[in-house]
């Protein structure tokens, strides 16, 4: 099975940082590799699929990037609806979730 | 517009098998490309992958849970069902049903969730 780890697990950010989240899968995966925002009490929701193409209706300010087995989240200028939990899945055999990573307010 | 909702028992006794059901609108699973997937989130934890129905009736498992879960498909009714044997209080958890991502032409993302069905296992 491939594993997904996170880093960092959390963070504290105030609103107009900018914000990098790391995502690493324990083999290849190409670029098959899915961002995720999920809010208390919510559903998840489609940031970022097949690694850096920015899913319909997602705010500018969300970018993805990486290949292989290394990939970034960066959200530019961080909005204060944009504190939530984050999560990357990949797709390239079976499918695997992070662990998440939690952005509060600092 | 494409709408999920997930629907079963919010309380099951251990050692019995859960079906749950996804009901949804806005597309068909009889349409090339399209699937549906469940994903489960124990309370305070991350999410987990359990299982994806394709419109070609291609299904794939989470490897861990593979002989517990069974999906299955009713095109002309809009639903997926899934089925999960011998349940645990380990397996208490939020369970979502999504559509598969039309636009991910390779890989297979989420984009439209339900929203959510607490299952508790406990006798």
């Amino acid at each position: 099975d491939i594993q997904m780890t996170q880093s960092p697990s959390s963070l504290s950010a105030s609103v107009g940082d900018r914000v990098t989240i790391t995502c690493r899968a324990s083999q290849s995966i190409s670029s098959y590799l899915n961002w995720y925002q999920q809010k208390p009490g919510k559903a998840p929701k489609l940031l970022i699929y097949a690694a850096s193409s920015l899913q319909s209706g997602v705010p500018s300010r969300f970018s993805g990037s990486g290949s292989g087995t290394d990939f970034t989240l960066t959200i530019s200028s961080l909005q204060p609806e944009d504190f939530a939990t984050y999560y990357c899945q990949q797709s390239y055999s079976a499918l695997t979730f992070g662990p998440g990573t939690k952005v509060d307010i600092k | 517009q494409i709408t999920l909702k997930e629907s079963g028992p919010t309380l099951v006794k251990p050692t019995q098998t859960l079906t749950l059901t996804c009901t949804f609108s806005g597309f068909s699973l009889s349409t090339s490309g399209v699937g549906v997937g469940w994903i489960r989130q124990p309370p305070g934890k991350a999410l987990e992958w359990l299982a994806l129905i394709y419109w070609n009736d291609d299904m794939r498992y989470s490897p861990s849970l593979k002989s517990r879960l069974t999906i299955t498909k009713d095109t002309s009714k809009n639903q997926v069902v899934l089925t999960m044997t011998n349940m645990d209080p380990v397996d208490t958890a939020t369970y979502y049903c999504a559509h598969r991502n039309y636009y991910d032409s390779s890989g297979d993302s989420f984009d439209y969730w339900g929203q959510g069905t607490l299952v508790t296992v406990s006798s």
